[in-house]
């Protein structure tokens, strides 16, 4: 198996443009997760799906941040506009039971998004 | 949620065992402790999760405390590729994986 695979691996966007980000997660894993790390905050989680379906998106910072999963191999964070104070790295992880604490968490390498 | 305590960070010798260790006071009856750790410019890898007694794997140990209190996360014989950061977490049924800030691992050659 590939893994979680994300791309892009870097962006660098100007501030205004829309941003798409996206992730293929395992093949059978029925949850998805996004998240996001900052020095500041550290890793923080913005959003997870069961079955392609969103749960909880409690973690997601405001309105310009979206996030689908038309199907369960494909999966995209989308933010328009964006800021600079977005700028980040991006972690997409699966998992075959998020919420059953003997399972783990696989993760992608994450996107750097950088917004000038 | 039940939190864990861990130095900010560790210095090891190359090729010597690593001792990383976790508090965990106010853990409950059914929280697993799990270890992940984070490569430069890598996303979190899972290392190891145990509930009650010590495991073992290819990548770890992970010994666990009579009183589940605390845990030590233990490599066996560091190379400079365990330079990482490592996070202890509680996790219970239901519950996200959350990260806290971790222990920064640095190997001297």
């Amino acid at each position: 198996d590939a893994g979680v695979i994300q791309s892009p691996r870097h962006e660098v966007t100007e501030m205004g443009q829309e941003v798409t980000l996206r992730c293929k997660p395992i093949s059978g894993h029925d949850y998805l997760f996004w998240y996001r790390q900052t020095m500041m905050r550290g890793l923080e989680l913005l959003i997870y799906f069961n079955n392609n379906v969103p749960i909880d998106d409690s973690g997601m910072p405001e309105d310009r941040f979206s996030a689908k999963m038309p199907n369960a191999s494909f999966s995209t964070l989308k933010i328009q506009p964006s800021e600079p104070r977005d700028s980040a790295v991006y972690f997409c992880a699966s998992s075959l039971d998020g919420l059953v604490a003997n399972y783990g968490y696989t993760f992608g390498s994450g996107t750097r998004l950088t917004v000038v | 949620d039940a939190k864990t305590t861990q130095p900010n960070s560790m210095e090891s010798n190359e090729e010597e065992p690593v001792h990383l260790p976790c508090n965990h006071s106010t853990i409950s009856g059914t929280d697993y402790i799990h270890w992940y750790r984070q490569l430069p410019s890598q996303g979190p890898e899972y290392v190891i999760h145990g509930l009650t007694s010590n495991v073992n794997n290819r990548m770890a140990s992970l010994a666990i405390a009579e009183d589940r209190k605390s845990s030590t996360l233990i490599l066996h014989r560091a190379t400079l590729r365990d330079a990482a950061v490592y996070y202890c977490i509680l996790r219970k049924g239901n519950e996200k994986l959350t990260f806290g800030t971790g222990t920064r691992l640095t190997i001297i050659p």
